[in-house]
């Protein structure tokens, strides 16, 4: 059983276009998360909803769109692809009250050409 | 950003051999404390999330202390294995509910 899935897990596509990632938890987590790992192998957060609230919004260019339909899921969208944009994506959720931490998906590896 | 850093950057340690490492953050606005075990090619893990000054946790062989007065917590490996290789991720959460991550200490076990 997957706790926290991201769809897809590879996704190569041109400078310009538009693509969207997926991300579903069965958890039952309150809180969902979009974290950009940069080159430095940092986790940098982008995006985080409670309850399909927009609660966190780093300084993320305004192509990067988050969408939660529902508190099980959260996508992310791209607008416009730069080669800057090239990483890999985690989605991640969590229960504010609960005390076991953060639970990732396994990553979305995003590169632009 | 907050300032989450971890020290060292990587270290090689023999089989049976204990070690530690440590994450300094910022001592204010503290709210909780993450430890993430993250294996190549998978995500991360969480391990311990400690939340007061003082506490230590343990899951096995690995054990992990904090400070939030000095802002410092050690996570430590006793009888290291290789299969504790991975990269050990810190995490600091303030009271506006962000979790910044250090860049992480990579353990790789020598047989």
């Amino acid at each position: 059983d997957t706790a926290v899935s991201q769809t897809p897990k590879y996704l190569v596509t041109q400078m310009g276009n538009d693509k969207s990632i997926k991300c579903e938890q069965n958890l039952g987590h309150d809180t969902m998360y979009w974290y950009k790992q940069d080159s430095k192998k940092f986790l940098k957060i982008m995006f985080s909803y409670n309850n399909k609230e927009l609660i966190i919004n780093e300084t993320v260019p305004n192509r990067f769109s988050p969408k939660s339909p529902d508190k099980a899921h959260l996508n992310l969208h791209i607008n416009s692809l730069e080669l800057g944009d090239s990483a890999v994506y985690f989605c991640a959720s969590s229960q504010d009250t609960w005390a076991g931490g953060y639970t990732f998906g396994s990553g979305t590896r995003l590169t632009v050409v | 950003i907050l300032n989450v850093e971890q020290s060292p950057q990587s270290l090689h340690v023999q089989e049976g051999d204990s070690t530690n490492f440590t994450c300094s953050f910022p001592s204010s606005n503290f709210y909780a404390l993450h430890w993430y075990r993250w294996e190549t090619a998978k995500s991360p893990e969480a391990l311990f999330v400690m939340t007061l000054n003082g506490d230590e946790k343990k899951k096995g062989r690995i054990s992990a202390t904090l400070n939030t007065k000095e802002g410092y917590s050690y996570l430590y490996i006793k009888g290291s294995q290789p299969e504790d290789s991975a990269t050990y991720l810190c995490a600091f959460r303030s009271n506006d509910y962000k979790l910044s991550f250090g860049a992480g200490t990579t353990v790789t076990v020598r047989a």
